[in-house]
């Protein structure tokens, strides 16, 4: 079946960059997601890429998606504490359910 | 109006109990779906309806029994819950199952199981 693999653990500085990285086996995904959950909260949307697009910038946020490698990442700039929460990446191809990375911990040293 | 609102936040059940979980969305989701979250873990799929019709079932245990009321309302309910079922509940919507399914999630019911 699908997989969805990211690293577990990212710590950065207050103010540094931070990207999260996430691999996919599926290679007809269509779209591609980026969740964050805070702590005993649900999880929330933060941005999306179409399969067909290589970027996508929304403020602090960019994706970086390639296609060949079925690499996808998220660069957050200027880390700020809350930013620190865990970030699955998931993806969906036709009508098949969302299938979730098991997210990676960002923790932001002040 | 972009919210899933579940109820209730917290639930402590005992294993002979029966319990539900109620959520709504008035954004005109016409997707429903109920998640499982063990800690450190991401969610795993339960349930999804789509125009009020069970459309997912993934070999949950009857234990577990969802309803879709109406297109805006969503419950799950309850009954002889083992301990491996403590969990965050989730429920999400989106406009419709499979393309650019965009979830919103509720933020959860926290459920042990003693």
């Amino acid at each position: 079946g699908e997989d969805v693999e990211q690293s577990l653990f990212l710590s950065v500085r207050e103010g540094d960059s931070s990207v999260i990285n996430c691999t996919y086996t599926d290679s007809s995904s269509t779209y591609l997601y980026w969740y964050k959950q805070e702590p005993g909260a649900g999880l929330q949307l933060l941005t999306y890429i179409f399969s067909n697009m290589d970027m996508k910038q929304d403020q602090r946020l960019t994706v970086l998606l390639n296609k060949k490698d079925k690499h996808l990442s998220l660069r957050i700039a200027d880390t700020q504490t809350g930013d620190s929460a865990i970030y699955f990446c998931a993806e969906n191809s036709g009508n098949t359910p969302l299938v979730f990375g098991k997210g990676t911990r960002l923790s932001v040293i002040a | 109006d972009t919210e899933v609102t579940q109820t209730p936040k917290h639930l402590v059940m005992g294993m002979t109990n029966k319990k539900s979980l109620k959520c709504e969305q008035h954004m005109g989701h016409r997707a429903m779906y109920w998640y499982k979250q063990k800690a450190k873990k991401p969610p795993e799929l339960m349930f999804v309806y789509s125009y009020e019709k069970l459309s997912i079932n993934e070999s949950v245990p009857s234990r577990f029994s969802p309803e879709c009321p109406n297109s805006s309302l969503l419950n799950l309910h309850l009954h002889a819950l083992q301990p491996e079922d403590s969990a965050l509940y989730l429920c999400a919507s989106s406009q419709r199952i499979g393309g650019n399914e965009k979830l919103f999630f509720g933020s959860g019911t926290q459920l042990p199981v003693l």
